[in-house]
């Protein structure tokens, strides 16, 4: 069975401030994905990474797939409050009914 | 926002009672899911369709039916409730049913079972 282990669980940390939060498998992923979830609603895709070693930004978010694509890593720069949400990620293998998903990171950014 | 709507948004019910969650979508979209959201966990595949009358199981499918008889309708059927089925469930559509294609989800349904 695939798993996907996602690090910190919870997260709180002061407005400004840099933060990575950690997903790892032992398994390899044709594609990973990253979604923030707000409270009382759906997640919504930030980023799909297919390429190992790959990286990817959006705005003070940066993404990187593992050179191995069996981790990935969310790093956030000068975290504001409306970063504040659960991140999950995602690992897929051939098609979308074979995706597995983290339990997710609780991020608290505080003002 | 892609357009896709849950129904009913909370529900409470008891053990044993048949429970059934609807998913629509304006999208026109050809792949549906349905996914359950517990802590711990994060998100589980339970049934998915890839067209009208189309459907097959995901990961936790035990206890639960579907049934896709338009393209825009999707429904997810309990059909005697668990107090192990109390969860969140988000339903999720997409285009191509590609491992890199956009999910885009619904609201969400809080279902609790007494």
């Amino acid at each position: 069975t695939q798993l996907l282990e996602q690090s910190p669980q919870f997260l709180s940390i002061q407005e400004g401030e840099n933060l990575t939060v950690y997903c790892n498998s032992s398994s390899v992923f044709s594609s990973l994905q990253w979604y923030r979830q707000e409270p009382g609603e759906g997640p919504v895709l930030l980023v799909t990474v297919v390429t190992g070693g790959e990286v990817k930004k959006l705005k003070r978010l940066t993404f990187q797939f593992g050179d191995a694509r069996k981790d990935s890593s969310l790093h956030i720069t000068a975290a504001q409050p409306g970063d504040t949400g659960l991140y999950l990620c995602a690992g897929a293998g051939s098609s979308a009914s074979k995706i597995i998903f983290g339990s997710g990171t609780r991020l608290s950014i505080r003002p | 926002d892609a357009g896709i709507t849950q129904s009913p948004r909370h529900k409470v019910t008891e053990t044993g009672t048949p429970v059934t969650l609807r998913c629509h979508q304006t999208e026109n979209h050809r792949y549906m899911y349905w996914y359950r959201q517990d802590p711990g966990h994060g998100l589980r595949l339970i049934h998915y369709s890839y067209g009208v009358k189309d459907t097959d199981k995901g990961e936790v499918s035990d206890g639960y039916s579907v049934s896709r008889s338009k393209t825009e309708d999707f429904l997810l059927t309990l059909e005697s409730a668990t107090s192990s089925q109390t969860s969140v469930y988000f339903c999720a559509i997409s285009g191509f049913g590609e491992a890199t294609d956009t999910q885009y989800f619904g609201p969400g349904t809080r279902l609790t079972v007494l």
